[in-house]
């Protein structure tokens, strides 16, 4: 069966420090994956996505920019975070068809 | 626009059934889905319809779909406390290839009273 992880769990950092979170999918291969934030007021905004190694997409201007490295590793990164990068980060993925979303425990971000 | 409704809140008691109401834009979206998401947690699928459907039944889920409307709701019978949680709804919209996007609605606060 497929799980997918994220890690970590919860993370406080200070503004302008950099941000790596940790997205891996098991049991299965050449996933499409994506990455959400989930702000106050419980919207999910679409980050990014990736159809395959080194392939990203980006759906709004950031400060925050998106790797994969590996078939089943997707990293979301920023050189330096701010107040409004706090939220609840979700990672998901979905066969290559793009249907169905399988969503990570997601990490809680909270920037100071 | 890509907008997807919900009604924020809805309390229920021990026993009842609950009916979270959404509505979407998009008449060419292939499938709709109800995620559940509990406190602190990820979002977990709960039943997804494909828009040939009216109709979907999974256990204590019903998920209703009127295509003319645009309406999509999901009823749970017998409600539980553990049924607490944030219920959102999503519509995909595809762009072509092999990607589509997941809209989602804001989410509904569900809340269970014993």
């Amino acid at each position: 069966s497929q799980t997918i992880h994220q890690w970590p769990a919860t993370l406080v950092q200070p503004v302008g420090s950099p941000l790596s979170l940790e997205c891996t999918v098991e049991g299965t291969s050449n996933p499409n994956l994506y990455w959400y934030r989930q702000a106050a007021g419980r919207g999910l905004q679409l980050l990014f996505y990736s159809v395959g190694i080194g392939q990203i997409s980006s759906e709004v201007p950031q400060n925050l920019s998106a790797s994969r490295p590996q078939d089943r590793q997707f990293i979301l990164s920023s050189k330096k975070l701010l107040l409004s990068d706090s939220g609840f980060y979700l990672c998901a993925w979905s066969y290559g068809g793009g249907e169905t979303q399988y969503f990570g425990p997601g990490t809680r971000l909270l920037v100071l | 626009g890509e907008d997807v409704e919900q009604s924020l809140f809805l309390s229920v008691r021990e026993g009842d059934s609950s009916v979270i109401n959404c509505t979407y834009t998009d008449s060419s979206s292939t499938y709709l889905y109800w995620y559940k998401q509990e406190p602190g947690a990820g979002l977990q699928l709960l039943t997804y319809i494909f828009s040939n459907m009216d109709m979907k039944q999974d256990q204590r889920l019903t998920v209703l779909l009127n295509k003319k409307d645009k309406h999509l709701s999901l009823r749970i019978a017998d409600t539980q406390t553990g049924d607490s949680a944030i219920y959102f709804c999503a519509e995909i919209m595809n762009y072509g290839g092999s990607q589509g996007n997941l809209i989602f609605g804001k989410g509904t606060k569900l809340s269970v009273k014993p």
